[in-house]
């Protein structure tokens, strides 16, 4: 039933690991983002994909890297993880560009 | 560079008062002003706000915006202790872009 499901809720990592998290929305949107929410609460939109195409990439290190592999599934991949990386990180989803996302439930990120 | 900035950043308040919630912002291509309310986890969607002057209500919360003093207002009457969260306004730019403020955290005591 959940319409954005993000896997793992919580991830617990040493630094320099890799890591995935995994994105998938039932809605039938064609639009899905990835937005960092940091321990001021802060929410910056880090990519955006329309039907697999990158549409925004935010000034974002090259270590993180959006895997689109079709309209349902954005993955995010980082590598060489830092301690700077953790972070509440929220998948969303739209159709279209006119907002009124709906959020997936965040995976939490901690890097030691 | 785009600035969203909320106020009061947070407060307390009894149930039943009523409060109201600011957000003004300076961005490049404002195509709407949505609100969220965030409790533990996901932000859950509230309101889009796309012409000046017309307020949306849903219930005990409404909403207005204005487009020339570029700013918007969330209200909520009769608070419960429910509406405890944090309030965030986004304007929608280009490309689907929400542009977040910091939030204002509402805490509603019984």
């Amino acid at each position: 039933d959940t319409a954005v499901s993000q896997t793992p809720k919580y991830l617990v990592t040493q630094m320099g690991n890799d890591k995935s998290i995994k994105c998938e929305q039932n809605l039938g949107h064609d639009t899905m983002y990835w937005y960092k929410q940091d321990s001021k609460k802060f929410l910056k939109i880090m990519f955006s994909y329309n039907n697999k195409e990158l549409i925004i990439n935010e000034t974002v290190p090259n270590r993180f890297s959006p895997k689109s592999p079709d309209k349902a599934h954005l993955n995010l991949h980082i590598n060489s993880l830092e301690l700077g990386d953790s972070a509440v990180y929220f998948c969303a989803s739209s159709q279209g560009f006119q907002g009124g996302y709906t959020f997936g439930s965040g995976t939490r990120l901690t890097v030691v | 560079e785009d600035k969203v900035v909320q106020s009061p950043l947070s407060l307390v308040v009894h149930e039943g008062d009523t409060v109201t919630l600011n957000c003004s912002y300076e961005v490049t291509n404002f195509r709407s002003l949505l609100w969220y309310k965030q409790e533990k986890k996901a932000p859950t969607f509230l309101f889009m706000l796309t012409s000046s002057g017309i307020e949306k209500k849903s219930g005990r919360l409404s909403s207005i915006l204005d487009k020339k003093e570029l700013f918007s207002i969330l209200n909520i009457t009769a608070t419960q202790t429910g509406d405890s969260a944090v309030y965030l306004c986004a304007p929608l730019v280009d490309w689907g872009k929400l542009q977040f403020g910091a939030g204002t955290q509402v805490v509603v005591t019984p």
